[in-house]
């Protein structure tokens, strides 16, 4: 069956520590990989993308993430977070059409 | 605005009741979805129409559940004889796609539903 796992589900660092959210899928083909962030009250948002090419792929905010084909997984970074990326992230693997999403993790940024 | 917009925001309703939602995808999208969320989970999948054509619906949405995307613009998704645990967040999200593998979906604020 196809499935997103995104292992943290709440996660809490202080500002300027690194982030590293996991994202690992189970899909029988090509597929298309998306982190999308929903910030308090706002609708999800696309942080980042991967299609095909190079595998470290970078977004906004300083966010990147990096497709390992041989670990089925696309892990989302960013070296120094800030209060303001107090979210909830998902990651999402997309197949012929739909995306299939993972169940979220909460980051919360301490000032 | 040219994002996707969906309306209601929120919707109350007492089960049993039938409620309908509305999404406008952004303009010149030909692909739009409806997704379901419901606390701690994810999105998943409800529906999807290329144009006016619905071309998958999951296993989630039972036989009280129809949505139409009329003149492959808007679509509406309704709900009849509501149970308390179709309470969820619906999503729309609208993409362009010439039918190759890179596509993007964009998502809308959604409709909260909570039926007492």
């Amino acid at each position: 069956a196809q499935s997103v796992s995104q292992h943290n589900h709440h996660v809490i660092l202080s500002e300027a520590a690194s982030l590293e959210l996991g994202c690992n899928y189970s899909y029988g083909g090509t597929v298309n990989l998306f982190w999308y962030v929903q910030y308090p009250g706002q609708h999800l948002q696309l942080l980042l993308k991967y299609f095909s090419g190079d595998p470290l792929v970078k977004g906004i905010k300083g966010f990147e993430a990096e497709f390992i084909k041989s670990k089925f997984s696309f892990n989302l970074r960013k070296p120094s977070v800030q209060w303001s990326d107090t979210a909830e992230y998902f990651c999402a693997v997309q197949g012929t059409y739909k995306y299939i999403f993972g169940t979220g993790t909460r980051l919360k940024v301490l000032a | 605005d040219t994002g996707v917009s969906q309306d209601p925001r929120h919707k109350i309703t007492k089960r049993g009741q039938n409620v309908t939602f509305r999404c406008d995808p952004i303009s010149e999208h030909n692909r739009l979805y409806w997704y379901r969320q419901t606390l701690g989970q994810g999105p998943e999948f409800l529906t999807y129409f290329q144009n006016e054509a619905q071309l998958e619906k999951s296993r989630l949405l039972s036989d009280r559940f129809s949505a139409e995307r009329p003149k492959g613009s808007f679509s509406t998704l309704e709900i009849q004889r509501t149970e308390q645990g179709d309470s969820a967040m619906y999503l729309c999200a609208s993409s362009f796609t010439t039918g190759g593998p890179e596509e993007t979906q964009y998502f809308g604020p959604g409709t909260r539903l909570l039926v007492l």
